[in-house]
This record gives C-alpha cells, sequence and structure tokens, in this order.
C-alpha cells in the first residue's frame, strides 16, 4: 500500500526566513509525485510533478526536489502571502494503469508572520 | 487553464435526504475523481471514473454512488445521507496520464461543504 507522510504538521516562518518541507513516501514503483497549495476554503492547487530522483522544478520562491525515499519543499524568503497548506502526493505505477490513483500526505500548514 | 466547477460552495442537509453534487470540467479531460477532506485524515478518495459511464470505487465509497453520463459531469450521490458524511468534497479532473513520463496531475475544483444535521 502506498504511504505518504508529510513533516512538520505545522510550520511558523518570519518573512524572508527560508525552511524546507518534507514529504516522504513508499511506493511499488513511481510514477509520479506531485505538490499542491492549498487556500483555506478552496481546494488544492497544483504546483509541481516530479517524475525521477534528482529532478527539481522551481516556481518563484518554491523548489521542489526528489530522491528515492522523498521529496522536499525548499521556501526562500518566504512571504506573507506563502500562508497556505501544502499538499503532497504519490501515483504508483501499480496495475499500469493511466488512470492511477493518487495517494495524499495529511499536508503541512505554513504560515508566514510579516 | 483547466476549469473545474462544482455546483455548491455550500450545502446543509437533513439525515436520510439523498444529496446530489456536481461537478463540471471544461477541459475534455477522460478522469474525473471525487475526494473528501477532513482534518486529521487528509484526501480520500470515494469514486472515480475513468470514462464516460465508468466508474471504480476509491478507498471509501460506502454510503456513496456516482454518475458520469457526460464527458464532462460526473455527479456524487448520497443516497441516504448521515452526519459521519459531514465534510468538505472535492472534485478533480486529469487528461489521460502519458506512459513514458508518468502520471498527469489532478487539477481541483473549489470544493463543496456539506453539512448533514
Amino acid at each position: 500500500e502506498d504511504q505518504v507522510t508529510q513533516s512538520p504538521e505545522a510550520l511558523r516562518l518570519q518573512e524572508g526566513e527560508s525552511s524546507s518541507l518534507n514529504c516522504s513516501y513508499t511506493v511499488s514503483g513511481l510514477r509520479g509525485l506531485f505538490w499542491y497549495r492549498q487556500d483555506p476554503g478552496k481546494g488544492p492547487e497544483f504546483l509541481f510533478t516530479l517524475y525521477s530522483a534528482g529532478e527539481e522544478k522551481e516556481k518563484e520562491r518554491l523548489k521542489a526536489t526528489l530522491t528515492k525515499k522523498e521529496s522536499f519543499l525548499h521556501i526562500t524568503a518566504p512571504k506573507p502571502e506563502d500562508s497556505a497548506t501544502y499538499l503532497c502526493a504519490v501515483q504508483s505505477n501499480a496495475g499500469g494503469t493511466s488512470y492511477g490513483k493518487l495517494t495524499f500526505g495529511q499536508g503541512t500548514i505554513l504560515t508566514v508572520h510579516p | 487553464d483547466v476549469k473545474v466547477t462544482q455546483s455548491s460552495r455550500y450545502l446543509v442537509k437533513r439525515t436520510g435526504e439523498k444529496v446530489f453534487l456536481e461537478c463540471v470540467q471544461d477541459m475534455d479531460h477522460e478522469n474525473m475523481f471525487w475526494y473528501r477532506q477532513d482534518p486529521g485524515l487528509g484526501l480520500r478518495l470515494i469514486y472515480f471514473s475513468y470514462d464516460v459511464k465508468m466508474k471504480e470505487k476509491g478507498d471509501i465509497p460506502e454510503g456513496y454512488s456516482v454518475s458520469r453520463e457526460k464527458k464532462e459531469r460526473f455527479s456524487l450521490i448520497l443516497e441516504s445521507a448521515s452526519t459521519n458524511q459531514t465534510s468538505m468534497y472535492l472534485c478533480a479532473s486529469r487528461p489521460l496520464g502519458t506512459g513514458v513520463m508518468g502520471g498527469a496531475p489532478l487539477h481541483f475544483g473549489n470544493g463543496t461543504r456539506l453539512t448533514v444535521t
């Protein structure tokens, strides 16, 4: 069974204080690892897809990296508007179907204080 | 941009009522999904559909059914609402995954917060 564990559960930062969120996973063959941002009362917003170990993706102050066991979401010089819940999800290639399910972690609640 | 629209942001229903949650996507995606999101439990898959009139059970299908008569529309049905179905319901869609490059991301609607009293 695929499993995703995110840490920490909650993270409070001062504006400009860089940090990282962790996503550890176990999956029977990784088809893709996805990062989402979710604001209160809204649906998750897609950020990145990573497919293989060593891959990195960047968007503004966010950078996602991937190893064989975990992914990190690095936040450089965060601003208050980066406050949100960040979700990680994996899709395995078990069964070889293209409509494979995503397994989500519980998320990290990030608060950035001005 | 992909747009996934859920017909209601908030719903309040009584125990025993039949409840319909509607979802429409505008990008001709083959796959559509219904999740529920609860504090401490994260997102859990209820049902998904990989094509018109096709459906598959997710991890928590009990008490729910779905309908997909048209490609753009995926409905979640609570046959007889119960208080433990009070939750945030999220619909998502995605195109078919590409073989070598792996899976495509889900695109979510803004959710329907359902309260069953």
